[in-house]
């Protein structure tokens, strides 16, 4: 399979816990983003990297939100001291350019986050 | 006023109907229309854009535009159990941020 693959799948955490998500691209896709959704709502914009450069962090990050994408391969999102307001999906896509702005995303099937 | 506007529904429409969802915008910058099909618990995938106003077909889908008044449309013909998920629009001006509307969750009865 040579989707976006994200692990894990499921994380339930209690409050105050570090918690990591990795996400893998699809190969030969330089471009690279996260997306929080909640429940009822759509994907929301926190990060984008091109290549292994970060070029945009949503104000929705907060301090307590890092994503890093070493050698512009895979990418890691890292929540510390988690709050129970950050139970949500968090979804990778990445993108090659084409014929839609910067490409077309393809998603990942999404970190569900659990904070107890 | 929210970038973005789409009815949440839930919809429910018998099999074989034609399902109307749609979504209307406030930013005149955007120029790529998207919509996206989200199944449950899966990531959203794409289903068909456009950069022009107009209509555009893809088998039962046609992706309606009109940018005079803000307000894009995706049709399905003879609904499916299927087609059952959730549709997101989406848009972009172009850059790598792309703005996505709540969803429509639609409903396909056998």
């Amino acid at each position: 399979d040579t989707g976006v693959s994200q692990n894990p799948r499921h994380k339930i955490t209690k409050r105050g816990q570090n918690v990591t998500f990795r996400c893998d691209p699809i190969s030969e896709h330089n471009r690279l983003y996260w997306y929080r959704q909640t429940l009822g709502q759509g994907p929301e914009f926190l990060t984008y990297f091109q290549n292994e450069a970060q070029l945009e962090k949503s104000r929705l990050l907060s301090d307590r939100f890092s994503a890093e994408r070493p050698k512009g391969s895979f990418s890691t999102l890292e929540i510390q001291r988690t709050e129970q307001g950050d139970s949500a999906m968090y979804l990778c896509a990445s993108s090659f350019p084409s014929g839609i702005g910067t490409g077309e995303l393809f998603f990942g099937e999404g970190s569900r986050l659990t904070v107890l | 006023q929210k970038e973005v506007e789409q009815d949440p529904g839930p919809l429910s429409v018998p099999e074989g109907a034609i399902v109307s969802l749609n979504c209307t915008y406030s930013n005149s910058a955007f120029q790529y229309f998207m919509w996206y099909r989200q199944y449950s618990r899966k990531g959203p995938e794409l289903l068909m854009y456009t950069y022009s106003s107009g209509n555009k077909e893809d088998g039962r889908f046609t992706a309606q535009v009109d940018k005079s008044s803000k307000y894009i449309s995706l049709f399905i013909r003879d609904s499916q159990p299927s087609d059952s998920a959730t549709y997101l629009c989406a848009f972009t001006s172009g850059t790598y941020k792309y703005i996505f509307g709540t969803g429509t969750r639609l409903k396909v009865l056998a």
